[in-house]
């Protein structure tokens, strides 16, 4: 099985950069995704990791280091519409059927 | 941009009754999925499907729940007895292939059983 694990909320700055941290173990790594959610809507990907580094698409970026189980989804100019639950997901090889696992998501509360 | 269409987007049934939850994943992706979310839980993963047979299902997906690809369109997904415990919002998803296709969601279904 997997196990994802990622803090419950964080609180950051308008303007600002935020880091939020995903730990995960898992038998067969096929790749890293993160997802935003905002409230009452569905998950919208973000970014994918496969290999060790960053993957930077505009004011996200994303990191993984395969060894250790870690990835960060690093957000910069934080914006007040940034406020959202991020989700990181993992994909395994050894399931049949490519489907993704779920952490428990970060709340991002944005204050101006 | 193709999207994940789900119908409908609130359902309101009793306890006991069958309600069925319709899905058109994007047109040319090849599996699809169904998922998951208690309010304030997190998203959980319930079955995938290739190939026009499921792939793979969690604990969750027991013999009350079935999918079915009725055309070359639509995926279903059938609760048919319905139990307090399943009112949680349900997502549809699909994607091109595995390995670095990213799964997109449709909008959910709220599923309220009362």
């Amino acid at each position: 099985g997997q196990n994802i694990d990622q803090p419950t909320e964080m609180t950051a700055t308008e303007g600002a950069i935020v880091q939020i941290n995903c730990t995960y173990q898992t038998s067969g790594f096929n790749g890293l995704f993160w997802y935003q959610q905002h409230a009452g809507e569905a998950p919208t990907f973000l970014s994918y990791n496969v290999l060790d580094g960053l993957e930077e698409k505009g004011r996200f970026s994303s990191f993984l280091s395969r060894s250790k189980g870690y990835s960060y989804l690093l957000l910069k100019e934080l914006q007040m519409k940034d406020s959202a639950s991020y989700l990181c997901a993992v994909r395994d090889a050894n399931n049949a059927g490519n489907m993704l696992t779920f952490g428990g998501g970060t709340r991002l509360m944005v204050k101006p | 941009e193709p999207e994940v269409t789900q119908t409908p987007s609130h359902q309101v049934t009793q306890m006991g009754q069958e309600v069925i939850l319709r899905c058109v994943p994007i047109s040319n992706h090849l599996y699809f999925y169904w998922y998951r979310q208690i309010l304030g839980q997190k998203v959980e993963f319930l079955v995938s499907f290739y190939n026009n047979e499921i792939s793979e299902k969690s604990e969750i997906f027991d013999d009350q729940f079935s999918v079915e690809r009725p055309d070359g369109s639509n995926f279903t997904l059938k609760i048919r007895s319905t139990k307090l415990e399943d009112s949680a919002m349900y997502f549809c998803a699909s994607s091109r292939t595995g390995g670095d296709s990213p799964l997109h969601f449709g909008n959910g279904t709220r599923l309220t059983v009362t």
